[in-house]
């Protein structure tokens, strides 16, 4: 069975640093990108990033580039997403997502999310 | 940026009716596009990619389809557990970005 379990959401003051973890089981980790989607309060769903099953390859939207970083411990089976310089406005739920495999598309799991709340 | 536009942001419909939900790109996304719903209080679930093939354990009352820029989403006949969010989603161009949503709910 497919799991995706985020940890390390909390409150952090405006300008402070944050990071995710994503660990991942019940598929071969390495094959997969992964992504993080967040969703603030009573909102829609934003992709913020991406990286590939490899983590040779990554990609940021542009409200979090240069601020997030992603990345990946294959052997642990684990994703990072390092937040820094956070703006009330990054508060959200993040998710990570599974990417579906080749030809299907979109994300095919969901972690439950984790909570970031930016305020002083 | 692929701008995706959901239409209406709610939709009313009773038990056993037909919901048709609609999804528009900015521009043709070469049948890259997915459906999800949402249910307060839980994580995104993968409806259908590709335009119109249903993920794993999706019912049969839910069709995708749809072709350059123009995709909709079909529940045949409502259930009481389909009453939720839908988002679509484009994957053909990064970023990857999301309508805003299309509530269903019951009328």
């Amino acid at each position: 069975e497919v799991q995706l379990l985020e940890s390390g959401g909390d409150l952090v003051q405006p300008g402070g640093s944050l990071r995710l973890s994503c660990a991942a089981s019940g598929f071969t980790f390495d094959n997969y990108g992964i992504g993080w989607v967040r969703q603030a309060p009573g909102k829609g769903l934003e992709w913020v990033s991406f990286i590939s099953g490899s983590g040779s390859s990554t990609d940021y939207s542009d409200s979090v580039k240069g601020r997030f970083i992603i990345s990946r411990d294959n052997s642990k089976h684990t994703l990072y997403l390092t937040m820094n310089s956070l703006k009330p406005e990054d508060t959200a739920v993040y998710y990570c997502a599974k990417d579906a495999p080749a030809g299907v598309g979109g994300f095919d799991y969901w972690g439950q999310g984790a909570q970031v709340t930016v305020s002083s | 940026e692929t701008v995706m536009t959901q239409s209406p942001a709610t939709l009313s419909v009773s038990p056993g009716d037909r919901a048709t939900l609609s999804c528009r790109a900015s521009r043709p996304i070469n049948n890259y596009l997915a459906w999800y719903q949402q249910k307060p209080g839980q994580s995104p679930r993968l409806l259908i990619s590709g335009v119109s093939t249903r993920a794993t354990g999706v019912p049969a009352r839910f069709s995708g389809s749809g072709s350059g820029t123009e995709f909709t989403l079909t529940i045949s006949s409502l259930q009481s557990e389909d009453f939720a969010v839908y988002y679509c989603q484009q994957y053909s161009n990064w970023p990857l970005t999301f309508g805003g949503g299309t509530k269903v709910e019951i009328k």
